[in-house]
């Protein structure tokens, strides 16, 4: 499978934990972007990565989110201290220019 | 704010019946309109997308049409098929922010067979 790859699939954690997610892009894609998206809503834009360097961040991406893409390969999202409202699909984007995104399949989160 | 208002929020068609969504926008510097399929548990897919210097652009059974002076765009789908039921969203994108795209809360279609 040469697609858009993130693990996990599901995410069940108690408030206040913290948790990690993993996004494996497209191998020859240098763009790499974080969205956001909620029941009954389209995905809103979190960040995003041009090869290791990450060039914006949205203002829904409070401090106790950190992304990363060391290396400019795969990308992790950390959220500190998980609130309920932090509940959602965490989907994964890449791309080698601004145009076709390919998304994963998303990180289903829940937090209780 | 949401920077593009889509519509309706779900419909119902019949098998070979056209499927409609119109969405809407506010800020003309828009230079790219994608839509996008997502089916349960997947990501979204690109579908096809237009430009603003053309009023429609058809691929299959999928057509947009640009209505550049009313800001609005919407997407056809023709002679709809089962395997079409899905969630269509409708995207924006600003040439100076060509990573970031700005979604519509998307239309779920349900092809009845």
């Amino acid at each position: 499978d040469t697609g858009v790859s993130q693990d996990p699939r599901h995410k069940i954690t108690k408030r206040g934990q913290n948790v990690t997610f993993r996004c494996d892009p497209i191998s020859e894609h240098n763009r790499l972007y974080w969205y956001r998206q909620t029941l009954g809503q389209g995905p809103e834009f979190l960040t995003y990565f041009q090869n290791e360097a990450q060039l914006e961040k949205s203002r829904l991406l409070s401090d106790r989110f950190s992304a990363e893409r060391p290396k400019g390969s795969f990308s992790t999202l950390e959220i500190q201290r998980t609130e309920q409202g932090d509940s959602a699909m965490y989907l994964c984007a890449s791309s080698t220019h601004g145009e076709k995104l390919f998304f994963g399949s998303g990180t289903q989160l829940s937090v209780l | 704010q949401q920077q593009v208002k889509q519509s309706p929020q779900s419909l119902i068609v019949q098998k070979g019946g056209i499927s409609i969504i119109n969405c809407a926008y506010e800020n003309t510097a828009f230079d790219y309109f994608p839509w996008y399929q997502q089916f349960p548990g997947k990501g979204p897919a690109l579908l096809i997308a237009i430009r603003p210097d053309v009023s429609e652009k058809k691929e299959g059974r999928f057509t947009i049409s640009f209505n550049k002076s009313a800001k609005q765009f919407s997407l056809h789908i023709m002679d709809s098929q089962p395997g079409d039921s899905a969630t269509y969203f409708c995207a924006a994108r600003l040439p100076s922010n060509d990573y970031k795209l700005s979604f519509g809360a998307g239309t779920t279609v349900t092809v009845r067979a």
